[in-house]
């Protein structure tokens, strides 16, 4: 089992581009989430789904727009993307326990 | 949402025990004790949970206090892999909630 896999690895954006990251997984879980951790911090939630067809926002959703494609993949959309979005972002999927990705490095200048 | 209080860094020798506290003061009734772990570079992973009473997996032990106010995680034998950031967190639920980090405990294993 591959568990969640996040793509790509790393990205380097300039300001005011745009890029999907991509989130799967292969557990059959309904629950799906994203985070974003700045250096020496924890995760902070960005959006997450309850289930396929449904999402919410987190604690720091500006700046970001999500979709649930199917019950696998949950996507996060930067649409104009700024330097205060350079961050280390985080999928997860979960049915009780979280199951992490390995992260997207994101760096906008 | 409850929150928790953890020192920020801990430093263990290889193979001895390490005990990280928690202080949960505020937590509910229907509150869950979780623990995940970070290491360098890598997503978080659950490590342990729990509700009222001790747990133990195989990879660590989790001592509940009485009053719920706070709680233990317990490496029984720290290793150069333990070397991680842990996060004490509280769900309202077993099986549905979002997690929400605080900035845990470095934990630093010397050989």
């Amino acid at each position: 089992n591959a568990g969640v896999t996040q793509t790509p690895k790393f990205q380097v954006l300039k300001t005011g581009q745009s890029m999907t990251l991509q989130c799967a997984q292969d557990m059959n879980h309904n629950s799906m989430y994203w985070y974003r951790q700045d250096p020496g911090m924890g995760l902070r939630l960005i959006y997450y789904s309850a289930s396929e067809g449904t999402t919410d926002k987190g604690e720091v959703p500006n700046g970001y727009n999500v979709s649930r494609l199917n019950k696998r993949e949950f996507s996060l959309r930067l649409e104009s993307a700024a330097p205060s979005q350079t961050s280390v972002y985080f999928c997860a999927s979960s049915v009780g326990t979280f199951h992490f990705g390995n992260g997207t490095r994101l760096t906008v200048t | 949402d409850a929150k928790t209080t953890q020192p920020n860094s801990m430093e263990s020798n290889e193979e001895e025990p390490v005990h990280l506290p928690c202080n949960h003061s505020t937590i509910s009734g229907t509150d869950y004790i979780h623990w995940y772990r970070q290491l360098p570079s890598q997503g978080p992973e659950y490590v342990i949970h729990g509700l009222t009473s001790n747990v133990n997996n195989r990879m660590a032990s989790l001592a509940i206090a009485e009053d719920r106010k706070s709680s233990t995680l317990i490496l029984h034998r720290a290793t150069l892999r333990d070397a991680a950031v842990y996060y004490c967190i509280l769900r309202d639920s077993d099986s549905w909630g979002k997690l929400q980090f605080g900035a845990g405990t470095q934990v630093v294993v010397t050989p």
